[in-house]
C-alpha cells in the first residue's frame, strides 16, 4: 500500500541553524501539507501546497518557514534559523484531488538545542 | 479563531463496553468532520470521516454529526484494550485547512 516517507525521523540541531525536513507523498496525490506537534499538544497545522504553490499558512508559518517541492517527489520543509520552540514532531500529509482524506508520514522528531 | 474543542481525558472504560467521545466546533461554515487515532509517538490514522447530519457506521464505528449544535462524536464499540490510543477529531471548511482538537485519550481496561 503506498504510503507517506519522511526523513530524517529525528533531526537534532544547534539553535540559530537550518533544516530541512522532507517527505515524500504518495505519488498520485496533489495537495501536501505540514503540520506539527508539540509533546503533549494538539496537531497544528502550519501549511498547504497545491499546484506549486501555496494554498493557506497559519500564523505559525512565518517568514522563517518555507516549503518547496523540489521535483516531483519530494516536498520539503525548511525552517531558516531554528528556535527551541521549534521542537517539535513535523507531520507531512497528503491527499488526492477530490477525496478529503488526507494520509499521514510517520513524523520528524526535530530537537533544537 | 476557528476551533476544535475536546475533553482531553484519560476516559477510561472496561473491555467490551462502548466508548463515547465528543468534539465541538466553532466555525459554523466546516463541511467535513474526521476522527483519527493516534499512539504515542506515531501519527494521526484516519479512522472516519463524515459530511452530513446523522450517523455513519463502520465496523466497530459509529460517527455522529449535529452541524445546528455543531457536534461531532465517535462511538466505539465492544472497546479493546488494543483501542487505548488519543482519539483526534479534526475539521475542515474546504480542502486546504484542517483544524484538530486537543485530542482525547481513552484507557480501555482489560
Amino acid at each position: 500500500e503506498p504510503e507517506v516517507t519522511q526523513t530524517p525521523s529525528h533531526q537534532v540541531t544547534q539553535m540559530g541553524q537550518e533544516v530541512i525536513l522532507r517527505c515524500v507523498p504518495i505519488s498520485n496525490h496533489l495537495y501536501f501539507y505540514w503540520y506539527r506537534q508539540i509533546l503533549g499538544q494538539k496537531v497544528e497545522f502550519l501549511v498547504s501546497f497545491y499546484n506549486n504553490e501555496i494554498s493557506e499558512k497559519s500564523e505559525i508559518f512565518d517568514d522563517q518557514f518555507s516549503v518547496e517541492r523540489p521535483d516531483g517527489s519530494n516536498f520539503t520543509l525548511k525552517i531558516r534559523s531554528t528556535k527551541l520552540e521549534d521542537s517539535a514532531m513535523y507531520f507531512c500529509a497528503s491527499k488526492e484531488l477530490g477525496t478529503d482524506t488526507q494520509y499521514f508520514g510517520p513524523g520528524t522528531r526535530l530537537t533544537v538545542l | 479563531q476557528k476551533e476544535v474543542e475536546q475533553n482531553s481525558g484519560p476516559l477510561s472504560v472496561p473491555e467490551g463496553a462502548i466508548a463515547s467521545l465528543n468534539c465541538t466546533y466553532s466555525d459554523r461554515g466546516s463541511q467535513s468532520f474526521f476522527w483519527y487515532r493516534q499512539y504515542s509517538g506515531k501519527s494521526p490514522e484516519l479512522i472516519m470521516s463524515i459530511y452530513s447530519n446523522g450517523d455513519k457506521e463502520d465496523g466497530r464505528f459509529t460517527a455522529q454529526l449535529n452541524k445546528a449544535s455543531q457536534y461531532v462524536s465517535l462511538l466505539i464499540r465492544d472497546s479493546q484494550p488494543s483501542d487505548s490510543a488519543t482519539y483526534l477529531c479534526a475539521v475542515s471548511s474546504g480542502t486546504y485547512k484542517y483544524i484538530f482538537g486537543t485530542g482525547t485519550r481513552l484507557k480501555v481496561l482489560a
